[in-house]
């Protein structure tokens, strides 16, 4: 089947608009991620889903990023009042999560988010 | 805190030579330790996993608990492993699924 799919690909926004960016994770993965690949930064952990459970939003770098996921299923993060140093390429990932045992994290192509 | 270091921005090797690329590692638990690789114009993707004991592609890597190190290897470089490599650590038996990553290591084999 399709791997992880990510939209927009690319996504020019001006300082202080809102964006949402999507996430479609394979089909029957439990757990969702969102990762920001900077540079000079590397890749950061922003907010993980795990079935029903609250989510992990201990990456969140600031209350201007949020995340939901609807239905078990697709998600959106949403930045509001962009700044610039949000530009970036945001990453998301899906895994299994079988029981006990260590998950491969399946990535998509990322979202490339230039704030001008 | 968990926290994990890859000290190489750059490695440069030409073709036929050995390759290492260092990854430390600070866990106050036991961690799953992680190589996952980018090639150009590619998605992440993962390489290989410490618990699986397995070669991917001519690549190894074990896990050193006394030097906290999970530095990965190839006797041999071929020109196609040019990519950035990332070590990467989570705290499964936390419940802590994500990822930890390095800032990455950029592999160039030169022919």
């Amino acid at each position: 089947g399709a791997g992880v799919s990510q939209s927009p690909s690319n996504k020019v926004t001006e300082k202080g608009k809102d964006v949402e960016l999507r996430c479609d994770p394979i089909s029957g993965h439990t757990a969702l991620y969102w990762y920001r690949q900077s540079l000079g930064q590397g890749l950061e952990f922003l907010i993980y889903f795990q079935g029903n459970s609250a989510p992990d939003k201990s990456g969140l770098p600031s209350d201007r990023f949020s995340a939901e996921r609807t239905g078990g299923s697709v998600s959106t993060l949403t930045i509001q009042r962009t700044q610039q140093e949000d530009s970036a390429v945001y990453l998301c990932a899906s895994s299994l999560v079988p029981a006990g045992g260590s998950d491969e994290q399946f990535f998509g192509p990322g979202t490339r988010l230039t704030v001008l | 805190a968990q926290r994990v270091t890859q000290p190489e921005k750059l490695l440069s090797v030409f073709k036929g030579a050995p390759v290492e690329l260092k990854c430390n590692y600070s866990y106050s638990g036991s961690p799953e330790l992680f190589w996952y690789v980018q090639y150009s114009r590619q998605r992440l993707q993962l390489l290989l996993r410490h618990i699986s004991r397995e070669s991917i592609k001519g690549f190894t890597a074990d896990l050193n608990k006394g030097e906290t190190s999970f530095h990965l290897k190839k006797p041999f470089a071929q020109e196609e492993d040019s990519a950035m490599y990332y070590c990467a650590l989570s705290g499964i038996g936390t419940g802590r699924r994500a990822l930890t990553f390095g800032s990455g290591t950029r592999l160039q084999v030169q022919p």
